[in-house]
């Protein structure tokens, strides 16, 4: 089955600096690829998603870059914010496939004001 | 409103003492799963469902029993519960594309039910 690391998992930056979150997947079928943020007590939701025909996608202060040769995905947020504090998780799933997504252990992102 | 519904919210009970954590979605997905989430271990799928009477074993099943009976519901089931399943559970429906707008894949979680086994 898949199989998504997720690095690192703490990330402490500075308000106004940019963060990295990175993850690889094992499947080569895997064609989708979700970040969601959950912030402390609330459950996680969708940030932003890249599909395989895609290699960057942005909105407005956080992107998602894939590529597929080397199966690895990550998240870049821009001017962090202390409100951009939360756990973010990765993963990855196949649709037109089981569409059961499997999720990286999650990066504990710290913006100090 | 497109919601997933979880309840109890927070249970807290002893060792053995069979419970049921109910979910419910409202947007006709055929896919739903549970999740415990633990400190360091992010999210562990626990079972997934890809449609009424078909279930599958996730990655942490033992302990756990589900069933799907109806599209919209997908309840967890401890029959006899330990102190090692003390963690927070989420139940997620997948939405798949029906050409209307629905984004294809994605993940909708329910609010969580924060267990404790003593």
């Amino acid at each position: 089955g898949e199989n998504v690391e997720q690095h690192p998992s703490t990330l402490s930056v500075q308000e106004g600096d940019s963060a990295v979150i990175k993850c690889t997947y094992s499947d080569s079928a895997s064609n989708y690829f979700p970040w969601y943020k959950q912030e402390l007590g609330k459950r996680p939701q969708l940030i932003i998603d890249i599909r395989s025909n895609v290699g960057e996608k942005k909105d407005q202060r956080i992107a998602v870059t894939l590529n597929k040769t080397a199966k690895h995905f990550s998240l870049h947020i821009t001017e962090t914010q202390p409100e951009d504090s939360a756990v973010y998780f990765c993963a990855a799933s196949t649709a037109g496939g089981s569409y059961i997504p499997t999720f990286g252990r999650g990066t504990s992102l710290i913006v100090h004001p | 409103e497109a919601q997933v519904t979880q309840n109890p919210r927070y249970l807290i009970t002893v060792t053995g003492k069979k419970l049921t954590v109910t979910c419910s979605q409202n947007m006709n997905h055929e896919y739903m799963s549970w999740y415990r989430q633990d400190p360091g271990l992010g999210l562990r799928q626990i079972y997934y469902s890809m449609n009424v009477e078909v279930t599958d074993k996730g990655d942490v099943p033992e302990g756990y029993k589900v069933s799907r009976k109806e599209k919209r519901n997908f309840p967890l089931i401890l029959e006899s519960p330990s102190p090692n399943q003390t963690s927070l559970y989420f139940c997620a429906s997948i939405s798949r594309s029906t050409g209307t707008g629905i984004k294809d894949n994605e993940q909708f979680f329910g609010p969580g039910t924060r267990l404790t086994v003593l």
